[in-house]
């Protein structure tokens, strides 16, 4: 079975421009979360879907959102970037959303914005 | 939300047991704790989970006391590649919400 895949591996874009970062689930995954990990630190969590609703959101601002489709693939779309949102985004599935699910992660998106 | 608390760093010799312990003061009656390995420019991949006293696996042990306050993730006879960032996630619930919390990890370096 496939893992959890992302793309682009890698992006750059610059500022103030719009971003989609994209990520397939584990087959048989409901829940997909997003992550965001700037170089040095652990990952920050984003949002995590399940079932097409968002079941969890972390402590970004407005200008971060996505969605969920009916394949439970996933799509981050993050706006006017900024210098800071330069970092490696992390997608990870699970097939519910508890504390005792193992989330699976994929390989990341590189994204750096100039 | 839980938060937890890491040492940055280890240093370890081949063949030898790393003990990394991660403290999570206010941990919730329903959060399990789960140990994630990263490498470079790579996405975390899942070590072990646990809820309460002593799990093992194939690659690690997790060792939980009673009052589920620290947990401590055991890898026997480590190998250059162990060599990674080690993370420990405790799940938290806000608003109905899973909240998952990631510390900062701990990076350890295995010597030959």
């Amino acid at each position: 079975d496939a893992g959890v895949t992302q793309s682009p591996t890698h992006l750059i874009k610059t500022r103030g421009q719009h971003v989609t970062l994209r990520c397939s689930p584990i087959s048989g995954h409901k829940s997909v979360s997003w992550y965001q990990q700037v170089l040095g630190q652990g990952p920050q969590f984003i949002f995590q879907y399940y079932e097409k609703e968002e079941r969890g959101r972390g402590n970004f601002p407005d200008r971060f959102s996505a969605r969920q489709f009916p394949n439970y693939s996933s799509e981050l779309n993050v706006n006017a970037l900024l210098l800071g949102d330069s970092a490696l985004y992390l997608c990870a599935s699970s097939w519910v959303t508890s504390g005792r699910d193992t989330q699976y992660f994929g390989p990341g998106t590189r994204l750096t914005v100039l | 939300l839980a938060k937890t608390t890491q040492p940055i760093s280890m240093d370890s010799y081949e063949g030898q047991e790393v003990n990394i312990t991660c403290s999570h003061n206010n941990i919730a009656t329903n959060d399990y704790i789960t140990w994630y390995q990263q490498f470079p420019s790579q996405g975390p991949r899942f070590i072990i989970q646990g809820y309460k006293t002593k799990v093992t696996n194939e690659v690690a042990s997790l060792f939980i006391p009673a009052d589920r306050k620290s947990s401590t993730l055991s890898l026997p006879r480590v190998s250059l590649s162990d060599t990674a960032v080690y993370y420990c996630l405790v799940g938290g619930v806000s608003g109905g919400s899973y909240i998952p919390t990631f510390g900062r990890g701990t990076s350890l370096i295995v010597h030959p």
